[in-house]
């Protein structure tokens, strides 16, 4: 049972937008840390995608946003493609005897 | 150019303790604001949190897991070690260790490295 809680699985066609929630409570993303999302193809290592909320390393196309609101955050991707396909997790931080840092439990994108 | 590279056994019996060893290039520990992290993810599961350790030697360890985990750092062969105690076949999973500097999410990431506990 991880932390931050999102969706198992999202799906869209080509070309649509989709978005990921991560949902948290009042000792991580509700205290104000600061949510990190990462991108991980099948068989390699994550990759960040989007740091502090909704900022974007240099590399990540601009069509990938992320924000956050109250106790949850939200990855949203446009102009879906067929690379977009991936498992995404959030991350934040937090103050109660979960540990320090926490992840969310991971969503398979799926491009259809 | 940061990376970082995970390395340890492949194969460890139960109730042995797994040493990893994470050899980062292109940054030093010893610089303000850098931390190394180690995450692991058992095979076809999420992401876990174990522990960090910042370039002023403070360590953070997961509250689960904290009485089984050790880190240390060696700055002068870019090297941070983990070790977990009492192995168990739950915690067969790929170990990762990722840098995270002051103002950033985790990033870059080693390729992970396998590890199976068994008998």
């Amino acid at each position: 049972q991880s932390v931050l809680t999102q969706p198992p699985s999202v799906s869209g066609a080509p070309g649509q937008r989709v978005t990921i929630s991560c949902t948290g409570s009042s000792s991580n993303i509700g205290a104000g840390y600061d949510v990190h999302w990462y991108k991980q193809l099948p068989g390699t290592a994550p990759k960040l995608l989007i740091y502090n909320n909704n900022n974007r390393p240099s590399g990540v196309p601009d069509r990938f946003s992320g924000s956050k609101s109250g106790t949850s955050a939200s990855l949203a991707i446009t102009g879906l493609q067929a690379e977009d396909e991936a498992d995404y997790y959030c991350q934040s931080y937090d103050s109660s005897l979960s540990g320090p840092v926490v992840f969310g439990g991971g969503t398979k994108l799926t491009v259809l | 150019q940061v990376t970082l590279r995970e390395s340890g056994p492949a194969l460890v019996k139960p109730t042995q303790t797994l040493t990893l060893t994470c050899t980062f290039s292109g940054f030093s520990l010893s610089t303000s604001g850098m931390c190394v992290s180690w995450i692991r993810q058992p095979p076809g599961k999420a992401l876990e949190w174990l522990a960090r350790i910042d370039w002023d030697d403070d360590k953070y360890y997961s509250t689960s897991l904290k009485t089984r985990l050790s880190i240390s750092k060696d700055t002068s062969k870019n090297q941070v070690v983990l070790t977990m105690t009492n192995m168990d076949p739950v915690d067969t999973a790929t170990y990762y260790c990722a840098r995270r500097s002051s103002g950033s999410g985790l990033d870059p990431w080693g390729q992970g490295t396998l590890v199976t506990v068994s008998s």
